[in-house]
């Protein structure tokens, strides 16, 4: 069962408008949850991250906003750079040993 | 630098035959993880470990081993590797504990025929 769910695969946006990738997730128990950027031919390598008892993140053009009612988070990109093309990975942890990602979005920005 | 290193980056191979995929980390993290990538269904865990001589199965460890002989190496083994094993495997670190942030390796990209 898949308990973090990205449920568009692939978003496309224009250089400079905000990227917005939505997360679902369904164990109540997940109290720590993480962004992760992978470029094709590398591993992931994380963005930010945010912890349940807070409902927004944001460091530099990234933010992520927490909904803890809906089991729902949400990462903005502002503004989008071409750079910032790549498939973003939701992942979510009950501050245990595992961590759990959804299946990940392909962000494509165009110029 | 701090890296997480994986070989072989690219491997096939035929069924039945044992593989091991290596995985070092020079960072000193306790914490040590394998995943597989496969469309669709993200980045699944299959063993993960906690220290040295600790390990854990993930959500997906059916047809795979581990072993945590030292802190810095991790090795997944493939005692009887199987087509549905064909996939995008990559090791992972954390400081300690798996819900922190993770350093990822570069990924070994498994065929098995």
């Amino acid at each position: 069962d898949q308990q973090v769910k990205q449920n568009s695969p692939s978003l496309s946006v224009q250089e400079g408008r905000i990227s917005i990738l939505n997360c679902d997730y369904t164990n109540s128990m997940f109290d720590y949850f993480l962004w992760y950027k992978k470029y094709p031919a590398e591993g992931p390598t994380f963005l930010i991250s945010i912890s349940s008892i807070k409902d927004k993140n944001e460091d530099g053009r990234f933010t992520v906003f927490l909904n803890k009612s809906a089991k729902h988070l949400s990462l903005h990109i502002v503004p989008s750079q071409p750079g910032d093309s790549a498939v973003y990975f939701c992942a979510a942890s009950d501050l245990g040993n595992d961590m759990r990602f959804g299946a990940g979005t392909r962000l494509t920005v165009k110029p | 630098e701090a890296q997480v290193t994986q070989n072989p980056r690219y491997l096939i191979t035929v069924t039945g035959k044992k593989l091991t995929v290596t995985c070092s980390q020079n960072m000193n993290h306790e914490y040590m993880s394998w995943y597989r990538q496969d469309p669709g269904l993200g980045l699944r865990q299959i063993y993960y470990s906690m220290n040295v001589e600790v390990t854990d199965k993930g959500d997906v460890p059916e047809g795979y081993k581990v072993s945590r002989k030292e802190k810095r190496n991790f090795p997944l083994i493939l005692e009887s590797p199987s087509p549905n094993q064909t996939s995008l495997y990559f090791c992972a670190t954390a400081l300690a504990g798996g819900w922190n942030e993770q350093f990822f390796g570069p990924g070994t990209r498994l065929t098995v025929l």
